[in-house]
């Protein structure tokens, strides 16, 4: 069974830093591309970054560039987000999702989530 | 950027109906698209892949068709589990993009 579990959320003020971890399981990690998707509180889903098999490629959304960095570690089935100059718009739970098929960059399986909240 | 534009943004429909979503986006997008199904306090789950590939275990009144730029979800017959927050996602070209959802509804 496919499991993706995401930790290292919580309670952060603006300019402040945070790393989001996925650990997976149930699978064979290093032929999929991973994923990176946020929902603000009431919102939609909105695509933040990716990450190939191999760590070769990374693609962000323009907000979050410069700022988050997508990475992995085959070899601990694990993919994270490293967070920094976090701002308040940035308050929302974060998926992590793995492709829906190897070699895919659209999502088949997500985790259950992690909160993020920004506040002064 | 390419935008994904669904409507409507909320419908009302009872057990029984056919239910029709659609999701236009700016730019050809070819057959790259995904649909999901998102419920209060979960994570979404993949319904429809490439368009119209219905993915395992997802009951057979689901059904996806388009390509280009025009794409519908169908509901052939709305069951009391299906009341939710429907999302389309294209992966043809960076930054992917995600609808801003349909919300199904009594």
């Amino acid at each position: 069974e496919v499991q993706l579990v995401e930790s290292g959320g919580g309670l952060v003020q603006p300019g402040g830093s945070l790393r989001l971890s996925c650990t997976a399981s149930g699978f064979t990690f290093s032929n999929y591309w991973m994923t990176w998707v946020r929902q603000a509180p009431g919102k939609g889903l909105e695509w933040m970054a990716n990450i190939k098999e191999d760590g070769s490629k990374r693609y962000y959304m323009d907000s979050v560039k410069g700022r988050f960095t997508i990475s992995r570690d085959n070899a601990e089935n694990s993919v994270f987000l490293q967070m920094n100059s976090l701002r308040v718009e940035d308050t929302a739970v974060y998926y992590c999702a793995r492709g829906f098929r190897g070699g895919s960059v659209g999502t088949g399986y997500w985790g259950q989530g992690t909160l993020v909240t920004v506040t002064p | 950027d390419i935008q994904m534009t669904q409507s409507p943004s909320t419908l009302s429909a009872s057990v029984g109906d056919r239910v029709t979503i659609t999701c236009r986006a700016s730019q050809n997008i070819n057959s790259w698209l995904a649909w999901y199904q998102q419920k209060p306090g979960k994570a979404p789950q993949l319904l429809i892949f490439q368009a119209s590939s219905l993915q395992g275990g997802v009951p057979s009144r689901f059904s996806g068709s388009g390509s280009g730029t025009e794409f519908t979800l169908t509901i052939s017959s709305l069951q009391p589990d299906d009341f939710a927050t429907y999302y389309c996602h294209q992966f043809n070209s960076y930054p992917l993009t995600f609808g801003g959802g349909t919300k199904v509804e009594i």
